[in-house]
């Protein structure tokens, strides 16, 4: 089988920076890519780590470790625009087809 | 240009009717998916299409659940005698290449199918 843990919740404040954390079990591991979905709303694709390290794209970065199993998103300089929900996701073994994890729900205060 | 859209937003049933629900994905992309989300979890995956066939249906649930893509370009979801276990968001997904979907796939804002 496959999984993707996820915090269900993390909150923070407007200006900080957080760190979204993604455990994952599978076989065949390709990559691990990260969504966001404001409620109501699409999922829309964030980042992507085929290999270990970070990658940064504006304030949101991604990093990966196949070693550990692990990776997490981080989100600097906060907006409350970035209240979400923000899901890891990685192709299950011998196929292209990603598994979603349960999502960890953002909640940025003032 | 048009991201992926989806018929009907919103769809309220009847248990035990006959629903269909429309996805027309980005131009050129020839991987669709399909997906049902619940509240509070991530998109399921339901079924997989390569151009017009199914390569992959492994996520459908049960018989009940069906959905074509003839020209290989709009799909639809099709799901005979409804259950209130359905309701949920389908969503839709579009990607250039099956392999490219595995890093990145264009989503649609989904249709919420309530079932009474």
């Amino acid at each position: 089988g496959q999984s993707l843990e996820q915090p269900s919740e993390v909150t923070a404040v407007e200006g900080a920076i957080v760190q979204i954390n993604c455990t994952y079990q599978t076989s065949g591991f390709y990559g691990l890519s990260w969504y966001q979905q404001h409620d109501g709303g699409a999922p829309t694709f964030l980042s992507y780590n085929a290999l270990d390290g970070l990658e940064e794209t504006g304030r949101f970065s991604s990093f990966l470790s196949r070693s550990d199993s692990y990776g997490y998103l981080l989100l600097q300089e906060l907006q409350m625009k970035d209240s979400a929900s923000y899901f890891c996701a990685a192709p299950r073994g011998g196929s292209y087809i990603p598994t979603f994890g349960r999502g960890t729900s953002l909640i940025v205060h003032p | 240009g048009a991201g992926v859209s989806q018929t009907p937003s919103n769809k309220v049933t009847e248990k035990g009717k006959y629903v269909e629900l429309r996805c027309d994905p980005i131009s050129g992309h020839t991987a669709l998916y399909w997906y049902r989300q619940s509240l509070g979890q991530g998109p399921e995956f339901l079924i997989y299409f390569q151009g017009t066939g199914a390569a992959d249906d492994s996520g459908l649930p049960n018989d009940r659940f069906f959905a074509v893509r003839p020209e290989g370009s709009v799909s639809t979801l099709k799901i005979q005698r409804t259950e209130r276990g359905d309701s949920a968001v389908y969503l839709c997904a579009s990607s250039f290449t099956s392999g490219s979907g595995a890093v990145e796939q264009f989503f649609g804002p989904g249709t919420r199918l309530t079932v009474l």
